[in-house]
């Protein structure tokens, strides 16, 4: 079974100041893995993903994110908070066919100027 | 080209009635999926349709979920007998090829589905 813990369902920066979502993994297999932002009344979209090549992955709008095997993390960072980064983050797994997502409960990030 | 689209965007109806929700992915994908997300709750996994056939429909509560997509581009999310706990915002995705290898998903904005 697949499934992604996210800890902390809120966090809040400051802009300008380091960003970082936690995303835990559980597998069976070796997973896909992904970062979507959700704006408000918008859908989804790809941050980046993770597919088995590089372990460190750099995403859009200055996101990246590290896949860690020991540690089963794939934890979300961006080095400056921006105001427009304010939004709701979703880390999801699959497996290698892409056909089911599993998502996590999501991390809501508010960026105070 | 346009996005995945969903109408409506939103949807209000009382609790033992019928509802179609409708979807159109983006033009030549093969693959489609529905998500249901609740509120404070990530996408959760309903059906996967590759082509005009349901490849996965395991994620689908109960029988009173139903989708079709008779030829292999719009699809439709039927709810028979709503119930409240249906309330959600019903996620539509597609992507270029399903299957044995991995393709991105394009969500649509979803449509809000409120039982009273």
């Amino acid at each position: 079974a697949q499934s992604v813990t996210q800890l902390g369902s809120h966090v809040s920066v400051s802009e300008g100041a380091l960003v970082l979502l936690r995303c835990n993994y559980s597998s069976s297999v070796p997973p896909y893995l992904f970062w979507y932002v959700q704006y408000p009344n918008q859908g989804l979209q790809l941050l980046l993903k993770y597919t088995s090549a590089a372990t460190l992955v750099k995403g859009i709008n200055g996101f990246e994110a590290e896949f860690k095997k020991s540690e089963t993390s794939f934890h979300l960072t961006k080095p400056s908070a921006h105001m427009s980064d304010a939004a709701e983050y979703f880390c999801a797994v699959s497996d290698s066919t892409g056909n089911q997502f599993y998502f996590g409960t999501g991390t809501s990030l508010t960026v105070i100027p | 080209g346009a996005g995945v689209s969903q109408t409506p965007s939103n949807k209000v109806t009382e609790k033992g009635k019928y509802v179609e929700l409708r979807c159109d992915p983006i033009s030549g994908h093969t693959a489609l999926y529905w998500y249901r997300q609740s509120l404070g709750q990530g996408p959760e996994f309903l059906i996967y349709f590759q082509g005009t056939g349901a490849a996965d429909d395991s994620g689908l509560p109960n029988d009173r979920f139903f989708a079709v997509r008779p030829e292999g581009s719009v699809s439709t999310l039927k709810i028979q007998r709503t119930e409240r706990g249906d309330s959600a915002v019903y996620l539509c995705a597609s992507s270029s090829r399903g299957g044995r290898s991995y393709n991105e998903q394009f969500f649509g904005p979803g449509t809000r589905l409120t039982v009273l």
